[in-house]
């Protein structure tokens, strides 16, 4: 069984501060994992993903995530936040190609002036 | 968004009503996944399929029907339409990740 955990519905950070969006997993199989940006009234966006290797991966927009399987974690960061970085940011994890894909509940990023 | 295709964009039903949301993807992904999302919160997975003439229920399947007779298309019917049903739906290719379309907003009254 897989699933996912986002830690805070809502994060507010200030403009040019570290951005910091947490998820933790759950899976019985190597998972693959994904972060998704979705902005106003629009579909998800994929920011980036781990399949396997590297356990730091660098996405767009300047956000990076890190693999750490001993603490079960995939969190999100940016070093500076900018305005066009709020929206709604979701993990997911999934077991490979194909395979269902298991969404956490999504952190809506609050960027303040 | 490239290469799914869903509409329409927007509708509005009566209760009752029926409706077929389209979703066509040029992908030639096997797998395909509807979700519905209500207003701030997440996905749910209403049905898919893992290729042409299979498909399957998700998390909340009740008042939905799929059919997928072509790679390419995975249509999603409401045949009785609620208020309940009042969401965000979005048709998602799936190979090592998922693509999602730009999503139908539906409103029923």
């Amino acid at each position: 069984a897989q699933s996912v955990t986002q830690l805070g519905s809502h994060v507010s950070v200030s403009e040019g501060a570290l951005v910091l969006l947490r998820c933790n997993y759950s899976s019985s199989v190597p998972p693959y994992l994904f972060w998704y940006v979705q902005y106003p009234n629009q579909g998800l966006q994929l920011l980036l993903k781990y399949t396997t290797g590297a356990t730091l991966v660098k996405g767009i927009n300047g956000f990076e995530a890190e693999f750490k399987k001993s603490e079960t974690s995939f969190h999100l960061t940016k070093p500076s936040a900018h305005m066009s970085d709020a929206a709604e940011y979701f993990c997911a994890v999934t077991g490979g190609n194909g395979n269902q894909f298991y969404f956490g509940t999504g952190t809506s990023l609050t960027v303040i002036p | 968004n490239a290469g799914v295709t869903q509409t329409p964009k927007f509708r509005i039903l009566k209760i009752g009503q029926s409706m077929t949301l389209q979703c066509t993807q040029d992908m030639n992904h096997n797998y395909m996944y509807w979700y519905r999302q209500d207003p701030g919160m997440g996905l749910k997975l209403i049905y898919y399929s893992v290729g042409a003439g299979i498909t399957d229920k998700g998390e909340v399947p009740n008042g939905y029907n799929v059919s997928r007779s072509t790679t390419e298309d995975f249509p999603l019917r409401l045949e009785l339409a609620a208020p309940s049903q009042t969401s965000v739906y979005f048709c998602a290719p799936s190979g090592y990740e998922q693509f999602f379309g730009p999503g139908t907003r539906l409103t029923v009254l």
